[in-house]
């Protein structure tokens, strides 16, 4: 099994829709997950990172973690065009050496 | 405030040639740096990092090298490139263990074409 695991789409959805992107993990130690956005041809940036479980919220983006289904979610509300892009989950491996991405989703919101 | 850079932007290079990828990181001292590979409809595959100067862990066995001979600099090399070397070469920095969060964050990138 996959440490990361990422449907990657590709996902479309009209412009307001609500976007949900997801990513699944196999190690219940995993403690630190993050989001970042990737550009076409740019380097990805970091959108948002929670720590253990919860809901962490900025602006139209949250980010959900359930470690009790080794589940991690993130919410666009009222997604935007500028949106478009491709969005990978990491997650913290072990002893802080590295992060483990998942493979990303291409999202594309149109007009 | 930090900021990462990343040099040459784009590079064609033919089978065989050498390679010098380099990194630097401005506004933090100390930092982890990683050095990583996309290739077309693939994920980020952790190609090498490091915690300190002149020290480089390896990831993936591969003709390629990594040096770091300074705090802040980090050098992607290989002696003669493959095809299979195209993609496009991320370099991250983070903070240290301790220092705070493990989030990275990510250069310009540099888009690599062997051919």
């Amino acid at each position: 099994q996959k440490e990361v695991e990422q449907d990657p789409g590709p996902l479309s959805v009209p412009e307001g829709a609500i976007v949900s992107l997801n990513c699944t993990y196999s190690n219940s130690a995993f403690q630190y997950f993050m989001w970042y956005r990737q550009y076409s041809r740019k380097g990805p940036e970091l959108l948002m990172y929670t720590y253990s479980s919860g809901n962490k919220e900025d602006g139209r983006f949250t980010a959900q973690v359930d470690k009790s289904s080794k589940y991690i979610s993130l919410f666009i509300r009222d997604s935007q065009p500028s949106d478009s892009a491709t969005y990978l989950c990491a997650i913290e491996a072990h002893q802080r050496t590295a992060l483990i991405f998942g493979k990303g989703t291409t999202l594309s919101v149109s007009s | 405030s930090q900021t990462i850079h990343q040099w040459p932007a784009t590079l064609v290079q033919p089978v065989g040639s050498p390679l010098s990828l380099e990194c630097t990181v401005e506004g933090t001292s100390n930092p982890n740096l990683y050095w990583y590979r996309q290739a077309a409809g693939r994920g980020l595959q952790l190609l090498f990092y490091s915690v300190g100067i002149g020290q480089i862990s390896s990831e993936v066995p591969q003709n390629l090298s990594a040096s770091r001979p300074q705090d802040r600099q980090f050098i992607l090399s290989s002696k003669k490139l493959l095809l299979s070397d195209s993609g496009f070469y991320l370099c991250a920095w983070s903070l240290a263990p301790g220092q705070g969060a493990p989030e990275q964050y990510f250069g310009p990138g540099t888009r690599l074409t062997v051919t």
